[in-house]
């Protein structure tokens, strides 16, 4: 799986929008993208995925450049309860790859 | 059930002791994994277990590990004779397990099983 590179932390207003950058220069063209986080002691928890186009859900968008080296997790109002680290993890699709490796992430810490 | 859930949520045990970790995947995903994640550390992978196939067992870090999985459903894991080092937060997630579009791959995380040996 590609390696990511992620911003070792970030600070965010409550409130605003918190952007999250990593980049994936190597991922290859059958790679998604996942992005997971962990609240202090708890298990790492889904937030989305994608391979190509934006992605939306209840929590954030994912935007993925059309070169795919690189993609943006947006929360868009973010609160006290995002604090978190947040991963960034290129998986390959299909047998033989299904377990994440998890890098060192971006501590979000949402600022009142 | 609604998630993936673990117990015990914490287990204080004596070097030397045996210890079993119990996994409850989420109802109908065939796929099944254990973490662990030491103290400041990232989550490192032990063991996947899918359907009825064999399961990879290439991150157990030594034969004091061992785990099992009844069909589709619970899973434990087991670590014999305990160590200092294995002081962790042993971390299971479940998938549908079938590929397609990642949705599929999908892991889901339990809260986690915080194991202190003394």
């Amino acid at each position: 799986d590609a390696k990511t590179t992620q911003p070792t932390s970030m600070d965010c207003a409550e409130g605003r929008a918190a952007n999250l950058p990593c980049n994936h220069s190597t991922i290859s063209g059958n790679e998604y993208v996942y992005w997971y986080r962990q609240i202090h002691s708890q298990g790492p928890q889904y937030i989305i995925h994608g391979l190509k186009n934006n992605e939306t859900n209840e929590m954030a968008s994912l935007i993925i450049t059309e070169d795919r080296k690189s993609s943006t997790l947006i929360l868009p109002h973010a609160t006290l309860r995002d604090t978190a680290v947040y991963y960034c993890i290129v998986r390959t699709s299909g047998a033989g790859s299904y377990q994440l490796t998890f890098g060192k992430g971006t501590k979000l810490s949402v600022i009142p | 059930g609604a998630g993936v859930s673990q117990s015990p949520s914490n287990k204080v045990t004596e070097k030397g002791k045996d210890v079993e970790l119990r996994c409850d995947p989420i109802s109908g995903h065939t796929a099944l994994y254990w973490y662990r994640q030491r103290l400041g550390q990232g989550l490192e992978f032990l063991i996947y277990f899918q359907g009825n196939s064999a399961p990879d067992k290439s991150g157990l870090p030594s034969d004091r590990f061992s785990a099992e999985r009844t069909g589709e459903s619970v899973s434990t894991l087991t670590i014999q004779r305990t160590q200092q080092e294995d002081s962790a937060v042993y971390l299971c997630a479940s998938s549908l397990g079938t590929s397609g579009r990642g949705r599929g791959e999908t892991q889901y995380f339990g809260p986690g099983t915080r194991l202190l040996v003394l």
